[in-house]
């Protein structure tokens, strides 16, 4: 079935740096989200991607779906405490409503 | 989007007994779905949670286990059956399919429940 590679596991990062993580997959998907998970709170979205070369920011976050419809990325700029969790990403392709997920990067970030 | 309310938000159940979950979407979705999640592990995706038929699980989760209701467009409910101290996790209930929201999934806050 469809698998989503999710890079890196984690990251262990001092308050300021910026942040890079990344997806890819063997499979096309038509819409590439990003959402992030507090904990003790469910994952909530960040950022939906529906074209591919797509580059979206929300505030310090920016997020880009891939040429080849099999990747994305999503950077945190100027790290803060409030970043820490779980970030997920996930595929949909459009008229399926099974969401792909990825494995996770957990964020720490040190004051 | 999407407000997805889930309860309880978290129990800790005697070895044998079962838990109801309910997952309540404040407008009409296409689509409810129920996951499990390991503390700090990604989501496992139990079942997709058909409004007025049988839910679809998926592989390595049955119905007498899991079993799920849809009665209507915006409530559902998960029992997890028969506890052991192994269903101990997160359990999520997420929603899509909702008016311009493009299929994308949102997620409740989770019931994390322990079994002693």
């Amino acid at each position: 079935g469809q698998q989503l590679n999710q890079s890196p596991q984690s990251m262990f990062i001092q308050e300021g740096e910026d942040v890079s993580m990344n997806c890819t997959s063997s499979s096309i998907f038509n819409t590439w989200l990003w959402y992030k998970q507090d904990p003790g709170e469910g994952p909530v979205l960040l950022i939906a991607l529906y074209k591919a070369g797509e580059l979206t920011s929300n505030g310090r976050l920016t997020a880009q779906f891939g040429i080849t419809r099999k990747d994305s990325f999503l950077n945190i700029s100027a790290s803060i405490p409030s970043d820490v969790g779980i970030y997920f990403c996930a595929g949909l392709n459009t008229g399926g409503f099974k969401t792909i997920f990825g494995a996770g990067t957990r964020l720490f970030v040190k004051a | 989007s999407a407000v997805i309310s889930q309860k309880p938000s978290r129990d800790i159940c005697q070895r044998g007994t079962s838990l109801t979950i309910q997952c309540q979407v404040d407008s009409q979705v296409t689509m409810m779905f129920w996951y499990r999640q390991q503390p700090g592990q990604s989501l496992t995706l139990i079942a997709t949670a058909n409004q007025g038929s049988e839910a679809t699980y998926e592989s390595g989760f049955v119905i007498d286990k899991f079993p799920i209701s849809r009665p209507n467009l915006t409530f559902s409910t998960l029992t997890v059956s028969n506890m052991s101290p192994e269903d101990s996790s997160i359990y999520l209930c997420s929603a899509g399919g909702g008016r311009g929201d493009k299929n994308i999934q949102y997620f409740g806050a989770g019931t994390r429940l322990s079994v002693l």
